[in-house]
């Protein structure tokens, strides 16, 4: 079975630091993916990062990079330079060779100007 | 592309009436999944296909709840009948592959009164 697990239900960050949300996450799947999602207020989606287990780099996608440690099974979120558009509700998932997507139950940042 | 389309964005209906939600993945994608949200359990998998073919219905909460895809642009998640615990956001996302990120649709607000 597949297990996500984000243990900050609430997060705060001063605007223009950098935040680190973590993600833990547990399969049996050599091979599997982590992502992570942003929920703004209005409700939407928005997909940010991906990371596979065999990528030996750390993801990078702007402002947005995945600390990933594989043998600790984290794959936490860094966002730099924190922006007052970043507050929102941030998902992280796992895929494994099933391919059915395991949800965390999401991190609430807030960032304060 | 105009992305995941999601009709209707709201519904409100009451308590036994049918109700079906409608979903138009990208041109191109092969999977679709079917989601839940709710304050109290969160993103929840419903189902999702494989180029057209239910793969895991197992999240599908009772057999008031049935999802079709009759071709690779159009599904549909009907509930018969509605009732009021099945209040919600539901949100419909395609991938191009199994282990590619999802993109969501907008998802439908549903109360059921």
């Amino acid at each position: 079975a597949q297990k996500i697990t984000q243990t900050q239900p609430g997060m705060f960050v001063q605007e223009k630091e950098a935040v680190t949300l973590d993600c833990t996450y547990d399969t049996s799947d050599q091979s599997y993916g982590l992502f992570w999602y942003k929920q703004p207020s209005s409700g939407e989606m928005i997909f940010l990062i991906y990371q596979g287990s065999y990528d030996e780099q750390n993801a990078t996608e702007g402002r947005y990079s995945l600390n990933f440690q594989k043998a600790r099974k984290s794959a936490n979120l860094v966002i730099s330079a924190s922006q007052l558009g970043d507050s929102a509700m941030y998902f992280c998932v796992l895929k494994g060779g099933s391919y059915i997507p395991t949800f965390g139950r999401g991190t609430s940042l807030i960032v304060h100007p | 592309d105009a992305g995941v389309i999601q009709s209707p964005r709201h519904e409100v209906t009451e308590m036994g009436q049918e109700v079906t939600l409608r979903c138009k993945p990208i041109s191109g994608h092969d999977y679709l999944f079917w989601y839940r949200q709710t304050m109290m359990r969160g993103l929840e998998l419903l189902i999702y296909f494989n180029n057209n073919v239910p793969i895991d219905d197992s999240g599908m909460p009772e057999d008031r709840f049935s999802a079709k895809m009759p071709n690779a642009s159009f599904s549909t998640l009907k509930i018969q009948p509605s009732e009021p615990r099945d209040s919600a956001v539901y949100f419909c996302a395609s991938s191009p592959s199994g282990n590619n990120e999802q993109f969501f649709g907008p998802g439908t607000r549903l109360t059921v009164l």
